[in-house]
């Protein structure tokens, strides 16, 4: 069964710092690996997208790696900034228009 | 450009009771999307249209229908709300599948 998990469920960092989140998954096979950011009340914004041979993509203070080995991705944020704080989703296209996400992280980034 | 935009923002609804979930959007994409969006889980598709004048279910169709009335507008009907349709809704659309989809800002809908 495709699945996808995601780590931690929610995290609380300090303005400047970095840090990391995880996505755990079993979906095979997929086309591409999305990471969105979602603002509270908002929908979700396409951060980066990597197809299933790319292992890193970066936009800005973003950078999402893939490694196919593990079955994991990272979404890595640097100098974190207070409007950073949202959740974060990844989510996989297996083919045609069917897309699973991830339930996401919840950062909240504090001065 | 709006983007993709949803009406209402909010809404309450007694069971048993029906509305249309509304959506534009003014991209000129062939394809949109409606989900649902509960908490602790991922978004879950309900229906989508590839292009005008073609629906298909999602993971969650069931309670629901959907109508591409032309290519910018895409509407989600509830015939009879139920408790378990409490949730947050967004329509999304995007150029063609697997390219990125742009998201309404949502529609929180509670049945009571």
């Amino acid at each position: 069964k495709n699945q996808v998990e995601q780590s931690p469920q929610s995290l609380i960092i300090l303005e400047g710092k970095n840090c990391t989140l995880q996505c755990n998954y079993t979906v095979s096979p997929f086309s591409n690996l999305r990471w969105y950011k979602q603002d509270t009340g908002r929908g979700p914004v396409s951060l980066t997208i990597m197809t299933f041979s790319e292992n890193t993509k970066s936009n800005g203070r973003y950078t999402a790696t893939l490694d196919a080995d593990t079955k994991q991705s990272s979404l890595h944020i640097t100098a974190s900034q207070l409007s950073d704080s949202a959740s974060y989703i990844c989510v996989f296209s297996t083919g045609g228009f069917k897309t699973i996400f991830g339930a996401g992280t919840r950062l909240f980034v504090k001065a | 450009n709006a983007g993709v935009t949803q009406t209402p923002k909010f809404q309450v609804l007694k069971t048993g009771q029906s509305m249309t979930l509304q959506c534009a959007q003014d991209m000129n994409h062939n394809s949109m999307y409606w989900y649902r969006q509960d908490p602790g889980m991922g978004l879950r598709l309900i229906y989508y249209s590839a292009s005008e004048g073609t629906t298909d279910k999602g993971e969650v169709p069931n309670g629901y229908n959907v109508s591409r009335l032309n290519k910018r507008e895409f509407s989600l009907r509830l015939e009879s709300a139920a408790p378990s349709q409490t949730s947050v809704y967004f329509c999304a659309s995007s150029d063609q599948k697997n390219t990125e989809a742009f998201f309404g800002q949502g529609t929180r809908l509670t049945v009571v």
